[in-house]
């Protein structure tokens, strides 16, 4: 069965210092990936996406991920957080082979940014 | 643009009640899917409509039940709740079937007691 490792449930960090949210998957097959942010009673929002091309995507409110084929894995990186970064973030896959979008959330990782 | 919309906000209902929660996708999109997130956890795929037709459907009994009506907008209904239906329910809608990306709505709250 497909999954998605999420490896920290939290993670606190002081403001400006850099961060990192693992994320690993299993799949034998082409996969696309995601990374979607959700505050405080909200739904959730898209922060990035890799679907083909350069394994190295970002955000426009400066986080990347970088697709890692041979280690599964998909991590979310950003060099200096700032306090609004606050939230819960999830990493998601989808199958490129599927005919429908249904995606695969992992258990999720709180990141807590302390001034 | 408007986002993904869905209503209500809030709900609560107690066992063994029904309850429906509505959906409008973005302007153009003809997909929407349905997910369930309980507290603490990712969202679990519930279902898949595009283009009025299911096609896709998560792990869940056949209590839930939805439909996709002509302006792309859908439903999501549960039968004879239980507590462990308490949960955040999202909508997400995309421009095809098998979509690159999706876009979520802000999610009803469902309280059963």
């Amino acid at each position: 069965a497909q999954s998605v490792t999420q490896l920290d449930s939290q993670v606190p960090v002081f403001e400006e210092a850099p961060v990192e949210l693992r994320c690993n998957y299993s799949s034998s097959v082409s996969v696309y990936l995601f990374w979607y942010v959700q505050y405080p009673n909200q739904g959730l929002q898209l922060l990035l996406k890799y679907l083909s091309g350069s394994t190295l995507v970002e955000s426009i409110n400066g986080f990347e991920a970088e697709f890692n084929k041979s280690q599964t894995s998909f991590h979310l990186r950003k060099p200096s957080v700032h306090i609004s970064d606050t939230a819960e973030y999830f990493c998601a896959v989808r199958h490129g082979s599927s005919n429908t979008g249904k995606l695969i959330f992992g258990q999720g990782t709180t990141l807590q940014v302390k001034p | 643009d408007a986002g993904v919309t869905q209503s209500p906000t809030h709900l609560i209902k107690t066992r063994g009640q029904h309850v429906t929660l509505r959906c409008s996708p973005i302007s153009g999109h003809k997909s929407v899917s349905w997910y369930q997130q309980v507290l603490g956890q990712g969202p679990q795929f519930i279902f898949q409509y595009y283009e009025k037709e299911e096609r896709g459907r998560g792990n869940f009994p056949d209590r839930f039940s939805a439909r996709q009506f002509p302006n792309y907008s859908s439903e999501l209904n549960v039968n004879a709740l239980l507590l462990g239906d308490s949960a955040l329910y999202l909508c997400a809608s995309g421009l095809r079937s098998s979509t690159d990306t999706q876009y979520f709505g802000p999610g009803t709250r469902l309280t059963v007691l």
